[in-house]
């Protein structure tokens, strides 16, 4: 059974580029998370979803950012007209269900670099 | 809202020696689970220990275990035996029992085995 998995990696972007990092769960999970840690920080939580449903985007910021669990596929999260301050690394988890404590898997995450 | 606080930003222990991690959390919540991650440089988030409020029996995972203090909203980790293995930042992070499964991080701290 595979891990979560991000790609790519690693991405570079020019100032004003957009980004799409994609996220595939675990086999049978449904449950979906973004996170972005700066530099030296913690993660900080941004968007939660489900198959086709964004459930909360409390820490999505409100331009820019957008985010996407479509049926068929893998979650998308997609950052338009890059600017410096959105370099950081971005991890997705997954979880099996919504019940109460459930531990969520991180996949590696995505070190995006604005330039 | 929920916060973490891990007031150690740096730590170095001697490879088979004991090292504590602290973490203090703030919250009105009264059952909730509170979590160790260890990220080594692969980045990867890889989780070392879980508890539930609700239970009064701190959580062990063979070398690693926790001192839960539920009145001080304290969660520190203890790491027996260390090995070079254990290089890594650590990241303590709290999850509502009511709530999506989201995550809140502390900052992290960097701990180093020396040989």
């Amino acid at each position: 059974n595979a891990g979560v998995m991000q790609n790519p990696r690693h991405l570079v972007r020019r100032r004003g580029q957009e980004a799409r990092l994609r996220c595939s769960p675990m086999k049978g999970h449904s449950h979906v998370y973004w996170y972005r840690q700066l530099p030296e920080e913690g993660l900080k939580f941004m968007v939660y979803l489900q198959k086709e449903n964004i459930i909360d985007e409390s820490g999505m910021p409100k331009e820019r950012f957008s985010a996407e669990f479509p049926k068929e596929g893998p979650s998308i999260l997609r950052i338009q007209q890059v600017v410096r301050g959105d370099s950081a690394a971005y991890f997705c988890a997954s979880s099996p269900s919504w019940e109460s404590g459930t531990e969520a898997f991180f996949g590696q995450g995505t070190r995006l670099t604005v330039v | 809202a929920q916060t973490v606080t891990q007031s150690q930003p740096e730590m170095s222990v001697q490879e088979a020696e004991t090292v504590t991690l602290s973490c203090t959390y703030d919250t009105s919540e009264s059952n909730y689970y509170l979590f160790w991650y260890k990220q080594p440089p692969s980045r990867q988030m890889i989780l070392v220990i879980r508890q539930e409020a609700y239970k009064q029996q701190n959580a062990t995972e063979n070398r690693f275990s926790v001192n839960f203090q539920k009145a001080a909203k304290s969660f520190s980790l203890k790491i027996s035996d260390s090995q070079l293995g254990d290089t890594a930042m650590y990241f303590c992070a709290f999850m509502k029992q009511w709530g999506n499964n989201d995550m809140r991080f502390g900052a992290g701290t960097r701990l180093t085995v020396k040989p």
